[in-house]
């Protein structure tokens, strides 16, 4: 199946700094990535979605100030978590689409967990 | 919006027999329907998916089922093994809109 990274994979931070995670598509092209939360023992909760070229489009909630999205090319999305707080603490999972496997399907990273003390 | 419902929220199963998922969705117009694995600490995997104009599909040990009228669809998982311990999501999604709505996960312990 079509393979997606993250990076880094786990990372700890003080309070009011920020944070960069970075998901690739290692071996196909992503028009589309997704960016997801989820809590201990939770379900995923999206986040945004991240179009190539274009501004991210927010789901409900979410503040668009404090999670910048950068979706500079196919194969690379950002997020940056800004001025984090132990709040922000979770587990960070990206998605991208390879349209070339189905036009709906989606490949998860690794995810990222980050800890704010 | 979608919601989707999916039942148990845990199961426990004896090694080698049958797991069996349940999940419903509210959506008529959704016509995607995957399912994930995710093991602890890891991102989830895809395992099997199913389009609304499939009503059965099967790889290996997996097979998913699918209702359109009765809008659920279900996971299989037979011949339980260790491996298969893990945290398994439906999902379902309408065409061109991409966005997945997932069920809250059901957690499958396989004993040995």
């Amino acid at each position: 199946g079509a393979v997606v990274s993250q990076h880094p994979s786990w990372v700890i931070c003080k309070s009011g700094t920020s944070v960069k995670i970075e998901c690739r598509s290692l071996d196909f092209q992503a028009t589309t990535m997704f960016w997801y939360r989820q809590f201990p023992k939770q379900s995923l909760m999206l986040m945004a979605t991240s179009n190539e070229g274009s501004k991210a489009t927010y789901e409900q909630g979410v503040e668009k100030d404090k999670f910048l999205i950068n979706h500079a090319s196919l194969t690379l999305s950002t997020l940056t978590v800004t001025s984090a707080h132990p709040e922000d603490s979770s587990f960070y999972i990206c998605s991208a689409r390879d349209p070339a496997r189905g036009q709906e399907t989606q490949y998860f990273g690794p995810g990222t967990r980050l800890l704010v003390l | 919006g979608e919601n989707v419902e999916q039942h148990p929220s845990t199961l426990s199963v004896q090694e080698g027999d049958s797991a069996v998922i349940k999940c419903t969705y509210s959506d008529s117009a959704s016509n995607y329907f995957p399912w994930y694995k995710q093991e602890l600490g890891k991102g989830p995997q895809l395992i099997i998916d199913i389009r609304s104009n499939v009503g059965e599909k099967k790889d290996q040990r997996i097979a998913v089922t699918l209702n359109k009228t009765a809008k659920h669809f279900s996971l299989h998982i037979t011949e339980t093994q260790p491996e298969d311990s893990a945290v398994y999501f439906c999902a379902a999604t309408r065409f061109n809109d991409y966005k997945l709505s997932f069920g809250a996960g059901t957690t499958v312990t396989v004993r040995a």
